[in-house]
């Protein structure tokens, strides 16, 4: 059983489109990251939230922590070919984190 | 941002052989160290955790005794496969993470991709 549902599993865009991917549990969390990972490689972080009700903007993308830290959301604008890649949500309830199943996110030029 | 090096990349080997995987912190101290391992378009599955001079905390279903992990210092933790066969090859990725108020932040190697023959 996944601690951190992710949704959805996989999305397949236009280059210029906008989306939003979800991050959501029943457990509070101290902190959540969002990473990306391409093929091959190692996951990348991109960003760590803290605070409920938090924003933070990365370039194109905007991540939000909700206000009772239990979920989380990544929202890309006008996506490019660049952004293609598997996206991970991250949670640590405890001392321990666990990882969400991920988006796979396609953007076609 | 914080430097995991993880080696080999890849790495074959026949069936029965053990292999090694080397995962370093190059400009942090990671007091803690997890290993992962990842099927072809899955996430991430945790297989232990580790913490420098202790002993692993395998997750359920891990066999301590296959999976040896060794974490001697604080920018070292190895994985050693035992007696590999075809069924443990897959992506294993190691991570490392500090202490103190980002505690929860991991820092990932690149991978090793593993295929046993």
């Amino acid at each position: 059983t996944q601690l951190l549902e992710q949704s959805p599993q996989f999305l397949s865009i236009q280059e210029g489109e906008n989306l939003t991917v979800y991050c959501n549990s029943s457990s509070v969390f101290s902190s959540l990251q969002w990473y990306r990972q391409e093929p091959g490689e190692g996951p990348v972080l991109l960003v760590t939230v803290v605070t409920g009700g938090e924003v933070k903007k990365l370039k194109r993308l905007t991540f939000q922590f909700g206000d009772a830290r239990k979920d989380s959301s990544l929202h890309i604008t006008a996506a490019q070919p660049g952004d293609t890649g598997l996206y991970l949500c991250a949670g640590a309830p405890v001392s321990d984190m666990r990882f969400g199943a991920g988006t796979r996110l396609t953007v076609k030029p | 941002g914080a430097v995991v090096s993880q080696h080999p990349s890849r790495v074959i080997c026949k069936s029965g052989t053990s292999v090694k995987i080397e995962c370093r912190s190059l400009d942090f101290q990671a007091t803690t160290m997890f290993w992962y391992r990842q099927f072809p378009k899955k996430s991430l599955m945790l297989m232990a955790t580790s913490n420098e001079g202790s002993k692993a905390t395998y997750e359920q279903g891990v066999e301590k005794d296959k999976f040896l992990i060794n974490h001697a210092s604080l920018t070292l933790s190895t994985l050693t496969v035992t007696s590999a066969h075809p069924e443990d090859s897959s992506f294993y990725i190691c991570s490392g993470s500090t202490s103190g108020g980002t505690k929860n932040i991991q820092y990932f190697g690149a991978g090793t991709r593993l295929s046993v023959l």
